[in-house]
Protein backbone atom coordinates (compact mmCIF):
# COMPACT_ATOMS: atom_id res chain seq x y z
CA UNK A 1 0.00 0.00 0.00
CA UNK A 2 1.73 3.34 -1.55
CA UNK A 3 -1.15 5.69 0.20
CA UNK A 4 -2.04 6.36 -3.82
CA UNK A 5 -5.30 4.81 -4.55
CA UNK A 6 -6.43 4.73 -8.25
CA UNK A 7 -9.91 3.55 -9.57
CA UNK A 8 -10.75 1.41 -11.55
CA UNK A 9 -8.05 -0.77 -11.57
CA UNK A 10 -9.48 -2.21 -14.61
CA UNK A 11 -11.55 -0.37 -17.33
CA UNK A 12 -13.15 -1.57 -21.17
CA UNK A 13 -14.91 1.05 -23.46
CA UNK A 14 -15.99 2.00 -26.85
CA UNK A 15 -14.30 4.68 -28.47
CA UNK A 16 -17.65 6.78 -28.56
CA UNK A 17 -17.56 6.46 -24.63
CA UNK A 18 -16.82 9.05 -21.78
CA UNK A 19 -15.11 7.30 -18.66
CA UNK A 20 -13.31 8.77 -15.84
CA UNK A 21 -10.33 7.64 -13.75
CA UNK A 22 -9.58 8.82 -10.34
CA UNK A 23 -7.06 8.73 -7.97
CA UNK A 24 -6.60 9.55 -4.43
CA UNK A 25 -3.48 10.26 -2.47
CA UNK A 26 -3.61 10.36 1.57
CA UNK A 27 -0.05 11.19 1.96
CA UNK A 28 -0.69 15.03 2.22
CA UNK A 29 1.43 15.70 -0.22
CA UNK A 30 0.84 18.74 -2.56
CA UNK A 31 2.17 17.44 -6.46
CA UNK A 32 0.08 14.97 -8.18
CA UNK A 33 0.57 13.33 -11.75
CA UNK A 34 -0.45 11.07 -14.47
CA UNK A 35 1.92 8.91 -16.50
CA UNK A 36 1.09 6.38 -19.55
CA UNK A 37 2.49 3.31 -19.80
CA UNK A 38 2.30 1.11 -22.69
CA UNK A 39 4.30 -0.79 -25.27
CA UNK A 40 5.70 1.90 -26.89
CA UNK A 41 6.80 3.99 -24.01
CA UNK A 42 7.41 2.42 -20.92
CA UNK A 43 6.21 5.88 -18.22
CA UNK A 44 5.23 8.46 -20.46
CA UNK A 45 4.61 11.84 -18.25
CA UNK A 46 1.25 13.54 -19.56
CA UNK A 47 0.24 16.18 -16.67
CA UNK A 48 1.27 17.37 -13.93
CA UNK A 49 -0.37 19.38 -10.97
CA UNK A 50 1.21 21.38 -8.16
CA UNK A 51 -1.15 22.75 -5.07
CA UNK A 52 -4.14 21.87 -7.69
CA UNK A 53 -2.68 24.05 -10.38
CA UNK A 54 -1.37 22.61 -13.95
CA UNK A 55 2.09 23.18 -14.71
CA UNK A 56 2.58 20.68 -17.46
CA UNK A 57 0.75 19.27 -20.16
CA UNK A 58 3.00 17.07 -22.82
CA UNK A 59 1.59 17.53 -25.38
CA UNK A 60 -1.25 15.50 -24.30
CA UNK A 61 -4.48 15.33 -26.77
CA UNK A 62 -7.63 17.03 -25.68
CA UNK A 63 -9.37 13.41 -25.77
CA UNK A 64 -7.52 13.51 -22.33
CA UNK A 65 -8.79 16.20 -19.69
CA UNK A 66 -7.65 16.36 -16.15
CA UNK A 67 -9.39 17.44 -13.74
CA UNK A 68 -7.65 18.39 -9.60
CA UNK A 69 -10.59 19.80 -7.26
CA UNK A 70 -8.05 19.67 -4.38
CA UNK A 71 -4.39 18.51 -3.64
CA UNK A 72 -5.86 14.72 -2.94
CA UNK A 73 -7.90 14.06 -5.76
CA UNK A 74 -7.04 13.57 -9.45
CA UNK A 75 -9.25 12.70 -11.78
CA UNK A 76 -8.79 11.75 -15.98
CA UNK A 77 -11.97 12.38 -18.04
CA UNK A 78 -11.58 10.14 -20.94
CA UNK A 79 -13.84 10.67 -24.63
CA UNK A 80 -13.57 9.55 -27.74
CA UNK A 81 -10.70 7.78 -27.43
CA UNK A 82 -8.87 5.35 -29.66
CA UNK A 83 -7.58 2.08 -29.62
CA UNK A 84 -3.62 3.12 -29.44
CA UNK A 85 -5.18 4.89 -26.11
CA UNK A 86 -5.22 1.40 -24.31
CA UNK A 87 -2.62 1.20 -21.57
CA UNK A 88 -1.73 1.54 -18.02
CA UNK A 89 -2.40 5.15 -16.62
CA UNK A 90 -0.28 5.62 -13.31
CA UNK A 91 -1.16 8.13 -10.79
CA UNK A 92 1.52 9.54 -8.75
CA UNK A 93 2.17 11.80 -5.98
CA UNK A 94 4.98 14.23 -4.27
CA UNK A 95 5.73 16.74 -1.63
CA UNK A 96 7.03 19.24 -2.92
CA UNK A 97 9.14 21.65 -0.33
CA UNK A 98 9.90 24.52 -2.53
CA UNK A 99 14.27 25.02 -3.49
CA UNK A 100 15.30 21.80 -6.24
CA UNK A 101 12.44 18.87 -6.57
CA UNK A 102 13.58 16.29 -5.16
CA UNK A 103 11.88 13.43 -3.10
CA UNK A 104 10.66 9.87 -4.68
CA UNK A 105 7.28 9.85 -6.59
CA UNK A 106 4.65 7.37 -4.71
CA UNK A 107 2.50 5.73 -7.19
CA UNK A 108 -0.80 4.22 -7.24
CA UNK A 109 -1.24 0.51 -8.58
CA UNK A 110 -2.32 1.79 -11.89
CA UNK A 111 -5.80 1.45 -14.40
CA UNK A 112 -5.70 -0.70 -17.01
CA UNK A 113 -7.59 1.04 -19.65
CA UNK A 114 -8.61 -0.82 -23.23
CA UNK A 115 -10.33 0.70 -26.26
CA UNK A 116 -12.39 -1.51 -28.32
CA UNK B 1 1.36 -2.68 -13.62
CA UNK B 2 2.88 -5.09 -15.78
CA UNK B 3 4.79 -3.55 -18.51
CA UNK B 4 2.89 -6.55 -20.85
CA UNK B 5 4.34 -6.40 -24.59
CA UNK B 6 7.27 -4.34 -23.31
CA UNK B 7 10.27 -5.90 -25.62
CA UNK B 8 12.50 -4.91 -22.39
CA UNK B 9 16.64 -5.61 -22.52
CA UNK B 10 16.59 -8.42 -20.25
CA UNK B 11 19.16 -9.29 -17.59
CA UNK B 12 19.22 -12.74 -16.27
CA UNK B 13 20.97 -13.95 -13.08
CA UNK B 14 21.11 -16.65 -10.95
CA UNK B 15 19.86 -15.89 -6.87
CA UNK B 16 22.69 -15.22 -4.88
CA UNK B 17 24.62 -13.58 -7.65
CA UNK B 18 25.36 -9.65 -7.94
CA UNK B 19 23.27 -7.73 -10.43
CA UNK B 20 24.29 -4.55 -12.30
CA UNK B 21 21.96 -2.36 -14.16
CA UNK B 22 22.79 0.18 -16.39
CA UNK B 23 20.90 3.42 -17.60
CA UNK B 24 22.00 6.23 -20.14
CA UNK B 25 20.64 9.69 -19.75
CA UNK B 26 19.96 12.41 -21.60
CA UNK B 27 20.45 15.75 -19.70
CA UNK B 28 23.58 16.60 -18.66
CA UNK B 29 22.05 19.52 -16.58
CA UNK B 30 19.76 16.67 -14.83
CA UNK B 31 20.84 17.03 -11.35
CA UNK B 32 18.81 14.44 -9.75
CA UNK B 33 18.40 10.82 -10.52
CA UNK B 34 15.73 7.77 -8.98
CA UNK B 35 15.73 3.83 -9.80
CA UNK B 36 12.20 2.40 -9.59
CA UNK B 37 11.45 -1.29 -9.40
CA UNK B 38 7.91 -2.19 -11.09
CA UNK B 39 6.88 -5.84 -9.98
CA UNK B 40 3.93 -7.51 -11.83
CA UNK B 41 0.56 -5.91 -11.21
CA UNK B 42 1.87 -3.02 -9.22
CA UNK B 43 2.85 0.68 -9.58
CA UNK B 44 6.86 1.32 -9.44
CA UNK B 45 8.33 1.54 -6.17
CA UNK B 46 11.20 3.50 -5.14
CA UNK B 47 14.63 1.98 -4.48
CA UNK B 48 16.87 4.27 -4.28
CA UNK B 49 18.76 7.96 -5.70
CA UNK B 50 21.57 10.54 -5.80
CA UNK B 51 22.20 14.14 -6.65
CA UNK B 52 24.65 14.90 -9.17
CA UNK B 53 26.89 16.07 -6.12
CA UNK B 54 27.28 12.70 -5.58
CA UNK B 55 29.17 9.70 -7.51
CA UNK B 56 28.01 7.00 -5.11
CA UNK B 57 25.53 6.30 -2.66
CA UNK B 58 24.25 2.56 -1.07
CA UNK B 59 21.00 1.43 0.76
CA UNK B 60 20.27 -1.96 1.67
CA UNK B 61 21.79 -4.66 -0.58
CA UNK B 62 21.83 -1.89 -3.13
CA UNK B 63 24.21 1.26 -4.68
CA UNK B 64 23.54 3.21 -7.17
CA UNK B 65 26.83 4.74 -9.16
CA UNK B 66 26.47 7.78 -10.71
CA UNK B 67 29.43 8.94 -13.72
CA UNK B 68 28.49 12.51 -15.09
CA UNK B 69 31.37 12.45 -17.45
CA UNK B 70 29.45 9.89 -19.51
CA UNK B 71 25.80 10.45 -18.31
CA UNK B 72 25.36 6.96 -17.36
CA UNK B 73 24.13 5.34 -14.18
CA UNK B 74 23.51 2.01 -12.71
CA UNK B 75 22.48 -0.10 -10.00
CA UNK B 76 23.82 -2.80 -8.09
CA UNK B 77 21.97 -5.25 -6.47
CA UNK B 78 24.26 -7.19 -4.12
CA UNK B 79 23.11 -10.99 -3.73
CA UNK B 80 20.09 -11.09 -5.98
CA UNK B 81 17.29 -13.10 -4.61
CA UNK B 82 13.57 -13.97 -6.62
CA UNK B 83 11.92 -11.48 -4.97
CA UNK B 84 14.08 -8.48 -6.87
CA UNK B 85 12.77 -10.02 -10.39
CA UNK B 86 11.23 -6.99 -11.86
CA UNK B 87 11.44 -4.25 -14.45
CA UNK B 88 14.03 -1.50 -13.09
CA UNK B 89 13.59 1.98 -14.30
CA UNK B 90 15.82 4.94 -13.83
CA UNK B 91 14.40 8.47 -13.98
CA UNK B 92 16.12 11.76 -13.86
CA UNK B 93 14.91 15.37 -13.00
CA UNK B 94 14.02 16.91 -16.38
CA UNK B 95 13.21 20.41 -15.13
CA UNK B 96 11.14 21.16 -12.73
CA UNK B 97 9.11 19.06 -10.95
CA UNK B 98 9.43 16.46 -13.47
CA UNK B 99 10.71 13.02 -13.80
CA UNK B 100 11.63 11.23 -16.98
CA UNK B 101 12.01 7.68 -17.19
CA UNK B 102 14.06 5.65 -19.08
CA UNK B 103 12.68 2.44 -20.99
CA UNK B 104 13.51 0.01 -18.31
CA UNK B 105 15.31 -3.24 -17.86
CA UNK B 106 13.78 -6.77 -16.77
CA UNK B 107 15.71 -8.66 -14.01
CA UNK B 108 15.00 -12.57 -14.10
CA UNK B 109 16.45 -14.66 -11.20
CA UNK B 110 17.00 -17.56 -11.61
CA UNK B 111 16.77 -20.35 -8.68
Amino acid sequence: ETGVTQTPRHLVMGMTNKKSLKCEQHLGHNAMYWYKQSAKKPLELMFVYNFKEQTENNSVPSRFSPECPNSSHLFLHLHTLQPEDSALYLCASRQLAGGPVTGELFFGEGSRLTVL
Amino acid sequence: GESVGLHLPTLSVQEGDNSIINCAYSNSASDYFIWYKQESGKGPQFIIDIRSNMDKRQGQRVTVLLNKTVKHLSLQIAATQPGDSAVYFCAESGGYNKLIFGAGTRLAVHP
